[in-house]
C-alpha cells in the first residue's frame, strides 16, 4: 500500500540545523517531495528528489534519500524563525500518470529565537 | 497573477446546507485536484480531473460532487453539509503526464459547519 510517515513535531534554536525525517512504503515512487505550509496558507513546494539520487542540495536545504530503507530526510541549515511552518513529505502515488500525491502527517517545525 | 486561485477563502455555514467552492488555474495544466486537510493537518486527496475527465475518486461520500467545466476550472459542490465536513479544502493543479510534475496549490478554503 501507499503510506508516508513523519514525526509530528520538531523544536530547534535559531541558527541550529533542523532535520525532518520521513519514511514511505511505495518503492516504485519516482519522485519524492518536500512541501512547506505556513500558517493560514497553501502548500509550497520546497524541493524534490528523483529516486535514483542519494542527495540533493539547494542552498540551505539538503535532501537525503535512502531508497533501501525507504527513508527521506530534509535538513535545513542555519534555521531561521521564518522557517517555522509545517513540512510535508510526499510521494507520487497511484498507478498511471495521475499526479496524485500521498502526504505524510506533516512535521511542525518550531524555531526558537 | 495567482497560479491556482480558489474562492471563497472562508466559508461558515449551517448543517444541512449546500455549498460550492470554486477553483481556477492559469498554468495551462491538464490535471486538477481537490485535497482535504483535517483538524490534525492530515492531507488526503479527494478527487482528480484530467482534461475534464474524473480520474481519481477516493471513496468520498456522494454528497461531494466535483465539476470541471473546462480544464482550467474544478469546482467542488457539497450537499447536506455535516459537522465532520469542517476542514480546509485545497485545490491543486499539475501537468500529470510528465515524469516530473510539481503540484501547485491554492490558498485553501476553510469550511466551518455549525
Amino acid at each position: 500500500g501507499e503510506d508516508v510517515e513523519q514525526s509530528l513535531f520538531l523544536s530547534v534554536r535559531e541558527g541550529d540545523s533542523s532535520v525532518i525525517n520521513c519514511t514511505y512504503t511505495d518503492s516504485s515512487s519516482t519522485y519524492l517531495y518536500w512541501y512547506k505550509q505556513e500558517p493560514g496558507a497553501g502548500l509550497q513546494l520546497l524541493t524534490y528528489i528523483f529516486s535514483n539520487m542519494d542527495m540533493k542540495q539547494d542552498q540551505r536545504l539538503t535532501v537525503l534519500l535512502n531508497k533501501k530503507d525507504k527513508h527521506l530526510s530534509l535538513r535545513i541549515a542555519d534555521t531561521q524563525t521564518g522557517d517555522s511552518a509545517i513540512y510535508f513529505c510526499a510521494e507520487r502515488g497511484g498507478s498511471g500518470n495521475t499526479g496524485k500525491l500521498i502526504f505524510g502527517q506533516g512535521t511542525t517545525l518550531q524555531v526558537k529565537p | 497573477d495567482t497560479a491556482v486561485s480558489q474562492t471563497p477563502k472562508y466559508l461558515v455555514t449551517q448543517m444541512g446546507n449546500d455549498k460550492s467552492i470554486k477553483c481556477e488555474q492559469n498554468l495551462g495544466h491538464d490535471t486538477m485536484y481537490w485535497y482535504k486537510q483535517d483538524s490534525k493537518k492530515f492531507l488526503k486527496i479527494m478527487f482528480s480531473y484530467n482534461n475534464k475527465e474524473l480520474i481519481i475518486n477516493e471513496t468520498v461520500p456522494n454528497r461531494f460532487s466535483p465539476k470541471s467545466p473546462d480544464k482550467a476550472h474544478l469546482n467542488l459542490h457539497i450537499n447536506s453539509l455535516e459537522l465532520g465536513d469542517s476542514a480546509v479544502y485545497f485545490c491543486a493543479s499539475s501537468q500529470a503526464d510528465r515524469a516530473y510534475t510539481e503540484a501547485f496549490f491554492g490558498q485553501g478554503t476553510r469550511l466551518t459547519v455549525v
